[in-house]
């Protein structure tokens, strides 16, 4: 079955702990993207990917990295958490310029 | 800059009512617009497109570059349709989706 996969779906962690959020796509989708979902904000994008090696900004990056060593893998990094990344996290990946992106089933972060 | 407003957060209709649910956008360019939906406890996932000019579970949307909006609609809501929606915006290509804050779709029986 076609899908992105995002682990862990809930995670509570303390301010400062090193985490990654693993996502994994099975399309062979050359970009890849991750967005932050908060009430009243609807989804803002963090950083996208537009193939292996390649990745970029979006609107909120502050506090993440990714990386994107493989063409399937694209895991989010908060290397020092805070409690305001406490959000709930979608990954999605999209097989060409302009068309439908699919999102994984999202994490549930709190960091406290 | 790119922005996409939608101006309800919630909106509850009777079912087999019409159903608008808006959505404005400013652009400076050509835009994709999208509609996505997330059902409960499922994940997002498209339901239109501007490009494909379909209807989708019953839900058509025009883009009006005048007014430059989007806004979805269905004749007759039925209660599978609550939800949460979400306007979209590419900006080049769908890796660079702009959302909107999203209108949660409440379809009273």
């Amino acid at each position: 079955e076609a899908q992105v996969t995002q682990n862990p779906r809930y995670l509570i962690t303390v301010t400062g702990k090193k985490l990654t959020v693993t996502c994994s796509q099975n399309m062979n989708h050359e970009y890849m993207s991750w967005y932050r979902q908060d009430p009243g904000l609807g989804l803002r994008q963090i950083y996208y990917s537009m193939n292996v090696e390649v990745t970029d900004k979006g609107d909120v990056p502050e506090g993440y990295k990714v990386s994107r060593k493989e063409k399937r893998n694209f895991p989010l990094i908060l290397e020092s958490p805070s409690p305001n990344q406490t959000s709930l996290y979608f990954c999605a990946s999209i097989p060409v310029e302009g068309t439908e992106a699919f999102f994984g089933q999202g994490t549930r972060l709190t960091v406290v | 800059a790119q922005r996409v407003t939608q101006p309800e957060k919630l909106l509850s209709v009777f079912k087999g009512a019409p159903v608008e649910l808006k959505c404005n956008y400013s652009y400076s360019g050509s835009p994709e617009l999208f509609w996505y939906v997330q059902y409960s406890r499922q994940r997002l996932q498209l339901l239109l497109r501007h490009i494909s000019r379909e209807s989708i579970k019953g839900f058509t949307a025009d883009l009006n570059k005048g007014e430059t909006s989007f806004h979805l609609k269905k004749p007759f809501a039925q209660e599978e349709d609550s939800a949460m929606y979400y306007c979209a915006l590419s900006r080049a290509g769908a890796q660079k989706l702009v959302f909107g804050q999203g209108t949660r779709l409440t379809i009273n029986p």
